[in-house]
Formats: C-alpha cells, sequence, structure tokens
C-alpha cells in the first residue's frame, strides 16, 4: 500500500524559509523510477505544481517560482524535503506532495496535505 | 500560465456533461500527457484519467478523456451525486520541461 505524509510548520512568517518534508512508503524513489512532485492549493483556488524529484536524483521546478524552491532526497531514503524561501502572505496554502511514476507523468498518489500559514 | 477550464458545469443525475482544458502546442497539444484529477471538498486530489485517456485501476468508466488540437475534455457520463466535486486537468509543458495544472472546474449535480 502507498501512502504520503507531509509534515512541517502550520504558520511562518513573511521572510522566513519553509521546510516541508514528504515521508512516504509502498514504494522506492531510488529503484523504481519513481518521482515525487510538491503541489500547493492556496485556500479555495486551483492547484499548482511545484517542482518534482526524480528516482535519479534529477530535479524540476516551476517556472515562476524556480529560484525560491529546492527539492531533495531528506535524511531517511524514504523522505523528500521542499524548501521554500521568502515566504510571503500569499504563500499560505495547503501543500501536498504526490507520487508520480515515471513516464505517466500523472500523480497516482497523495497525501493528505498540510496547511501552512504565512503570517507575521 | 495554467491550462484554461470552465468555473463551472452542471447537470441533472443520469446526464453527461464535458469538461474543457485548452492550452497550447507547448502542453496540452504537443504531448498525449493530461491527466485529470477530481477532488471533493476537504480532501486530496483523486487521479481518474491520465495520459489522455487511460483510466486507473478502480476508477469508473463512466469518467473518460480525448483530446483535439490543444484542448483535452473529460467527459463523465450518467451523472451521479458523488461526482460534485472540482477537477483539474494537469499536463506537461515543454517550457522549462515543467507541468502545469488547469483553472479547476467545479461541478455540480442539480
Amino acid at each position: 500500500q502507498v501512502t504520503l505524509r507531509e509534515s512541517g510548520p502550520a504558520l511562518v512568517k513573511p521572510t522566513q524559509t519553509l521546510t516541508l518534508t514528504c515521508t512516504f512508503s509502498g514504494f522506492s524513489l531510488t529503484t523504481s523510477q519513481m518521482c515525487v512532485s510538491w503541489i500547493r492549493q492556496p485556500p479555495g483556488k486551483a492547484l499548482e505544481w511545484l517542482a518534482r524529484l526524480d528516482w535519479d536524483d534529477d530535479t524540476h521546478y516551476s517556472t515562476s517560482l524556480r529560484t525560491r524552491l529546492t527539492i531533495s532526497k531528506g535524511t531517511s531514503k524514504n523522505q523528500v524535503v521542499l524548501t521554500m524561501t521568502n515566504m510571503d502572505p500569499m504563500d499560505t496554502a495547503t501543500y501536498y506532495c504526490a507520487r508520480m511514476p515515471l513516464g505517466t507523468y500523472a500523480h497516482d498518489s497523495w497525501g493528505q496535505g498540510t496547511l501552512v500559514t504565512v503570517s507575521p | 500560465s495554467a491550462l484554461t477550464q470552465p468555473a463551472s458545469v452542471s447537470g441533472s443525475p443520469g446526464q453527461s456533461i464535458t469538461i474543457s482544458c485548452t492550452g497550447t502546442s507547448t502542453d496540452v497539444g504537443g504531448y498525449n500527457l493530461v491527466s485529470w484529477y477530481q477532488q471533493h471538498p476537504g480532501r486530496a486530489p483523486k487521479l481518474i484519467i491520465f495520459e489522455i485517456t487511460k483510466r486507473p485501476s478502480g476508477v469508473s468508466d463512466r469518467f473518460s478523456g480525448s483530446k483535439s488540437g490543444n484542448t483535452a475534455s473529460l467527459t463523465i457520463s450518467g451523472l451521479q451525486a458523488d461526482d460534485e466535486a472540482d477537477y483539474f486537468c494537469f499536463s506537461y509543458t515543454e517550457i522549462g520541461t515543467s507541468f502545469v495544472f488547469g483553472t479547476g472546474t467545479k461541478v455540480s449535480v442539480l
């Protein structure tokens, strides 16, 4: 059974750096040609794709947020970490991580999401 | 920029509805890599169509996908109350070798 779970701070201040961790089970990021994406959704608004980490450590980023994002493997082999610098109230959103099997270009399993609020 | 979807679509139980997703030749039109997601309020999105027409195991065959030019479409046939949700399309884009979601469509069952 594939599961993903996001964790991180619920509240950050403007200009701070956000660090989120996706902890997953049921698949391997290193041996099964899988990818993990981060996606966010402001309250009442559309989904926005942020970044993807591939099984071979290749990375892909949203063109509009590229300069603020870093996606990487975590300290455990079943973790993916997203950092976003210079947080702004407009970055308030539910942040999801999701699995993307290489080649399908579709997210077949999602975490439950974690709400991050940016406020002084 | 985001793919364009109608803000809302509605239908009566049993009817069929179609949601469009319009992009450009650099995303929807250039690749057969469009997927669709259903999202109920307060829940994570769920994959219902990938690679334009394919359904994951367990997804009802009432959901079907197609593409013509720069526009992909999702059709829901035999509309049911539980189909009332938000629907998002998603595509690979060659701009920045990146990905993009649609603006989202709220489906209402009358």
